[in-house]
This record gives structure tokens, C-alpha cells and sequence, in this order.
């Protein structure tokens, strides 16, 4: 089944210790998307990749960063996570364009505990 | 410009009550709306969307929503609750103009089913 994977599932780090969660996915979608999410709170979309085109949310704050090596394969850094970074992050994916634009496919999402 | 009004945080049923989770919405341009549904730590997953068409929308597991222009609504309703209904719903709204449009998301509602 066509699908999004996110690993690790559940990722612990330290204070200030660099973190990288993957996303990958086999619906040849254009568009890919990092949500982060704390108990009991909507999605908050961090940025969004547009094909090859970064597109960061203004209140993003500079300690995540992504990377998108190819169509299929998507990365978030957060560089120096903070006690405040502790949550669910949720990789989606949708169409570009036509009937399926925007209906976003989410991964089961990787949970950061941050201490 | 668009946002969504999720009434009720939290909303309890009886096992084969009737479901009711309320979602308004608005928004400048014509409207896709959607529900999602999260099981804890997992990602959110598609219950059904209005793009457009018929405006009674069925969705997997039983649930409906009708779009409703003159109200600017869209809830979720299912005849019946079974306890592995118990979840948390997300309403969410994006533009019907093509290309790239955010998806917003409601602040969801968490359902209890009581047997």
C-alpha cells in the first residue's frame, strides 16, 4: 500500500541535542509537510516543500530546519532542542494540483521527548 | 483568509447513541472541508472531505457530514457509537482555488464513547 513513514516513532534526547526524524513516502506526492503537535493541539504546520521549493511558515522558529533530498524523502533537524520542542511531529504529503490537492496523507508520526 | 470553529473540546456518548462533533468554518474563497480522526500516537487520518458536488458526504466507519453554505458548517455526524469510535477529531478547511491553499485545522474534539 501506497503510504507515509516516519522513524523513529518515539525519539528521546537531551537538552540542546541535535535530532533528525525522517519522513518517506510512496504516493509520489509533490508536496510534503511537517506539522508539530502538542497534546491536546491542532497540527501546526512548521514549513512545506512545493516539489523542490522550501516554503517556511513565518513563526517558525530557526531551530528547525528540513531537508528534502528527493521527491520521496524528507528531513527534520531541529538543531538545539529546548523542553518547549517536546511533541508529536507529523510528516504529511498531498497532490500538487487536481481533485486531490491538499488532502493531506499523514505518517503516524514520530514523538520527541525532549530532557 | 480561513478558520475553523470546533464546538466542544470535549463530547461524551453512550455506545449506539448518536455522534455529533460541530465544525464551523470561513473562509474567503470557496471551500474544501475535511475531517480527520487521531488515535492516540498515531497520525491524523482521512474520515471524509467536501470538495464539491453533493453536499452530504459519506466517510469510512459509518460517519457523515453535510456542507451547509447558509450556516457555514460542516458536522460530523454517525447514527450510532461503537467504542472504537473514541478518538480525536479534527475539522479542517482549505481553499477550492486551486494550485497550493494551507489546510487549517480546528483545535479538535476528543470523543468518549461510554458503554
Amino acid at each position: 500500500d501506497a503510504m507515509v513513514i516516519q522513524n523513529p516513532r518515539y525519539q528521546v534526547t537531551q537538552f540542546g541535542k541535535p535530532v533528525t526524524l525522517s519522513c518517506s513516502q510512496t504516493l509520489n506526492h509533490n508536496v510534503m509537510y511537517w506539522y508539530q503537535q502538542k497534546s491536546s493541539q491542532a497540527p501546526k504546520l512548521l514549513f512545506h516543500y512545493y516539489d523542490k521549493d522550501f516554503n517556511n511558515e513565518a513563526d517558525t522558529p530557526d531551530n528547525f530546519q528540513s531537508r528534502r533530498p528527493n521527491t520521496s524523502f524528507c528531513f527534520l533537524d531541529i538543531r538545539s532542542p529546548g523542553l518547549g520542542d517536546a511533541a508529536m511531529y507529523l510528516c504529511a504529503t498531498s497532490r500538487r494540483g487536481g481533485a486531490g490537492a491538499n488532502v493531506l496523507t499523514f505518517g503516524a508520526g514520530s514523538r520527541l521527548t525532549v530532557l | 483568509a480561513q478558520s475553523v470553529t470546533q464546538l466542544g473540546s470535549h463530547v461524551s456518548v453512550s455506545e449506539g447513541a448518536l455522534v455529533l462533533l460541530r465544525c464551523n468554518y470561513s473562509s474567503s474563497v470557496p471551500p474544501y472541508l475535511f475531517w480527520y480522526v487521531q488515535y492516540p500516537n498515531q497520525g491524523l487520518q482521512l474520515l471524509l472531505k467536501y470538495t464539491t458536488g453533493a453536499t452530504l458526504v459519506k466517510g469510512i466507519n459509518g460517519f457523515e457530514a453535510e456542507f451547509k453554505k447558509s450556516e457555514t458548517s460542516f458536522h460530523l455526524t454517525k447514527p450510532s457509537a461503537h467504542m472504537s469510535d473514541a478518538a480525536e477529531y479534527f475539522c479542517a478547511v482549505t481553499g477550492n482555488s486551486g494550485g497550493y491553499q494551507k489546510v487549517t485545522f480546528g483545535t479538535g474534539t476528543k470523543l468518549q464513547v461510554i458503554p
